[in-house]
């Protein structure tokens, strides 16, 4: 079964530049597009990437998204943190069989 | 304004039967792929079922199939899930999300419900 595997935490300072992987685990990544969500606690999520790289309206252009096919990957980066983006960020694809999967999670920590 | 509310959440006995309700509002409910994903508590996002605008594929996670059932009545804006044989791990918070494009392509989902609790507990 296909899956996207994230790390379970990264944290970073104020200002600074975080990414986020999300690495599949078999076939290549870039046959399905790649979505991001943030989810704050009590919250539901919230798409901030569609599309591998593409921002909704109102998402901040500090979000951005990459594939790597040659990593079998797909990143989000957040530039200049704020304490608002502590938060987890879940990557989501399909699966041959077009069911959704989506990863672990990546609980965020800006301090 | 675009919304998605669920509701039927609610404690049941391992092995009953619970029947959850999505009500949407605010754009063409029959034009959209409609979804269902759970969050145990503390846990990551578990995609469950999706069912197409109209009629066509219904697509179910393993863990589920043959005892939940997605429907949607576009009559009434409103899209279903019935669980039966219900287990302790069935425990979630349970959300109704909509397919980010009306074509049916796989991009994602853009609207999200605020969840409805489903407790399986004796």
């Amino acid at each position: 079964n296909f899956m996207l595997t994230q790390p379970h935490s990264v944290s970073e300072s104020p200002g600074k530049t975080v990414t986020i992987s999300c690495t599949g685990s078999s076939g290549s990544i870039a046959s399905n597009y790649v979505q991001w969500y943030q989810q704050r606690p009590g919250s539901a999520p919230t798409i901030v990437i569609y599309e591998d790289n593409q921002r909704p309206s109102g998402v901040p252009d500090r979000f951005s998204g990459s594939i790597d096919s040659s990593s079998n990957s797909a990143s989000l980066t957040i530039s200049g943190l704020k304490t608002e983006d502590e938060a987890d960020y879940y990557c989501q694809s399909y699966d041959s069989s077009n069911h959704v999967v989506f990863g672990g999670g990546t609980q965020l920590t800006v301090l | 304004e675009v919304q998605l509310v669920e509701s039927g959440g609610g404690l049941v006995q391992p092995g009953g039967s619970l029947r959850l309700s999505c009500a949407a509002s605010g754009f063409t409910f029959s034009s959209y792929g409609m979804n269902w994903v759970r969050q145990a508590p503390g846990k990551g996002l578990e995609w469950v079922s999706y069912i197409r605008s109209t009629s066509g594929p219904i697509y179910y996670a393993d863990s589920v199939k043959g005892r939940f059932t997605i429907s949607r009545d576009n009559a009434k804006n409103s899209l279903y899930l019935q669980m039966n044989s219900l287990r302790v791990e069935d425990t979630a918070v349970y959300y109704c999300a909509r397919d980010r494009v009306p074509t049916g392509d796989s991009v994602g989902f853009d609207i999200w419900g605020q969840g409805t609790m489903v407790t399986v507990s004796s």
